[in-house]
């Protein structure tokens, strides 16, 4: 089974506007971390957020929040107010405790801002 | 400034040839992995290390080989057993806190075409 799945390979969203990108995961460890990523046609691979398994609350870095919905196995990327800039991919990343050392990392999604 | 340096960003290989892919951090990062990354997809990892004179193979580690002399650098052979390596490759690096929310830093990635 994959250990993260983005199931949306592209995402339009017009400027201003806020987007919803989808990840879910799978593990059964007691303690993980999910990480989201950008990727500019350039290639780099950019850090976002950070969300843990025991966090109480969903993180938030400006424009970025997650929604983490831990039933669910669900980790997903919500950015607000989208720029041009902003259009990229999008990579949801996972890490367990048990094989600390390991990043999972999903398909990917790729989103277009509209002007 | 610290960092992670690939190099070189483009690389042309004839058929039949093996290349060597640089990867060099100066963030005194114990933990380094290589992934590939093909068009329109997500990251795979190739092989991972977290300490000198110690990798691990990854998911897709057949047909290419590793080093880890130095803990500064993790160079990546792709041999003339690696069917399609037409690729982006990217490095990254991690420290070994323990911490689950330490993120993976990346290089600049290089893009490897088969020629």
């Amino acid at each position: 089974a994959q250990k993260i799945t983005q199931t949306q390979p592209g995402m339009f969203v017009q400027e201003k506007e806020a987007v919803t990108l989808d990840c879910t995961y799978d593990t059964s460890d007691p303690s993980y971390g999910l990480f989201w990523y950008k990727q500019p046609s350039s290639g780099e691979m950019i850090f976002l957020i950070y969300q843990g398994s025991y966090d109480q609350q969903n993180a938030t870095e400006g424009r970025y929040s997650l929604n983490f919905q831990k039933a669910r196995k669900s980790a997903n990327l919500v950015i607000s107010a989208s720029q041009l800039g902003d259009s990229a991919m999008y990579f949801c990343a996972m890490r367990e405790i048990y094989n600390f050392n390991k990043f999972y990392f999903g398909s990917g999604t790729k989103l277009n801002v509209k002007p | 400034d610290g960092g992670i340096t690939q190099s070189p960003k483009y690389l042309f290989r004839k058929e039949g040839q093996n290349v060597t892919l640089s990867c060099e951090q100066n963030l005194n990062h114990d933990a380094m992995y290589w992934y590939r990354q093909d068009p329109g997809q997500g990251l795979r990892l190739i092989y991972y290390s977290q300490i000198v004179n110690d990798f691990q193979k990854g998911d897709i580690a057949e047909g290419y080989s590793v080093s880890r002399e130095k803990k500064e650098s993790f160079p990546l052979t792709v041999t003339s057993a690696q069917k399609n390596p037409t690729a982006f490759y990217l490095c990254a690096s991690t420290p070994q806190t323990g911490a689950m929310n330490t993120e993976a830093f990346f290089g600049q990635g290089t893009r490897l075409t088969v020629v």
